[in-house]
């Protein structure tokens, strides 16, 4: 199976919150992040969390990460159209360079 | 700071010619790497390169595949006799330095086989 692990699809409504999940099992990860992929266009990097903390905030993109349950999560506060896209989380593990991503989280927003 | 630059961004092959991907990095960034994604998956790693250094190919098909960061110019990924298995989202990403410095992606090339 894949080592980093999210939910295919999520609805969401504008304006509401969402919150896209991610587990990985490597706990020598040391970087964990997340991409955004508008159709037909590349990842951007939304955010990224370092091993050591638990949450970083960065206007309406709040990530959360239990490292004892390797579980990441990003919330997207007050979603608006203009977030449906698709969302990768992905890690990066200690000394190595290779990204590992999810499948990738697809997210709508409905009016 | 153009960031980092990929062409072509759509690329249709027949199913036994060659295909060339060009990925230039961020202005500074001597590291490059290349993934593969294909349709519904998330990305793979195929190579990492450093200017006229392979330093990791472990993900990439042993046949076919060839990948270069020559001094001057771009990095290029090249499939030989391309098959319709090749056909998806070629990605480059560029960093600084290696290991845990952050690696930002181009736009991607979409390959086509017919």
């Amino acid at each position: 199976g894949e080592d980093v692990e999210q939910s295919l699809f999520l609805s969401v409504r504008e304006g509401d919150s969402s919150v896209i999940n991610c587990t990985y099992t490597d706990s020598s990860s040391t970087y964990l992040y997340w991409y955004k992929q508008e159709p037909g266009a590349g990842l951007q990097l939304l955010t990224y969390i370092f091993s050591n903390m638990d949450m970083k905030q960065d206007q309406r993109l709040t990530v959360l990460l239990n490292k004892k349950d390797k579980h990441l999560s990003l919330r997207i506060a007050d979603t608006q159209t203009g977030d449906s896209a698709i969302y990768f989380c992905a890690e990066a593990r200690s000394n190595d360079y290779k990204l590992s991503f999810g499948a990738g989280t697809t997210v709508t927003v409905r009016a | 700071n153009a960031g980092v630059m990929q062409n072509p961004r759509h690329l249709v092959r027949r199913r036994g010619q060659e295909a060339r991907l060009r990925c230039s990095p961020m202005k500074g960034h001597s590291h490059v790497y290349w993934y593969r994604q294909l349709p519904e998956e998330g990305l793979k790693f195929m190579v990492y390169l450093q200017k006229e250094n392979i330093i990791d190919e472990s993900g990439m098909p042993k046949e076919r595949f060839s990948a270069e960061f020559p001094k001057e110019g771009p990095s290029i990924l090249r499939i030989q006799q391309v098959v319709r298995g090749d056909s998806a989202a070629y990605f480059c990403a560029s960093s600084p330095t290696d290991g845990t410095d952050t690696q930002y992606f181009g736009p991607g090339t979409r390959l086509t086989v017919l």
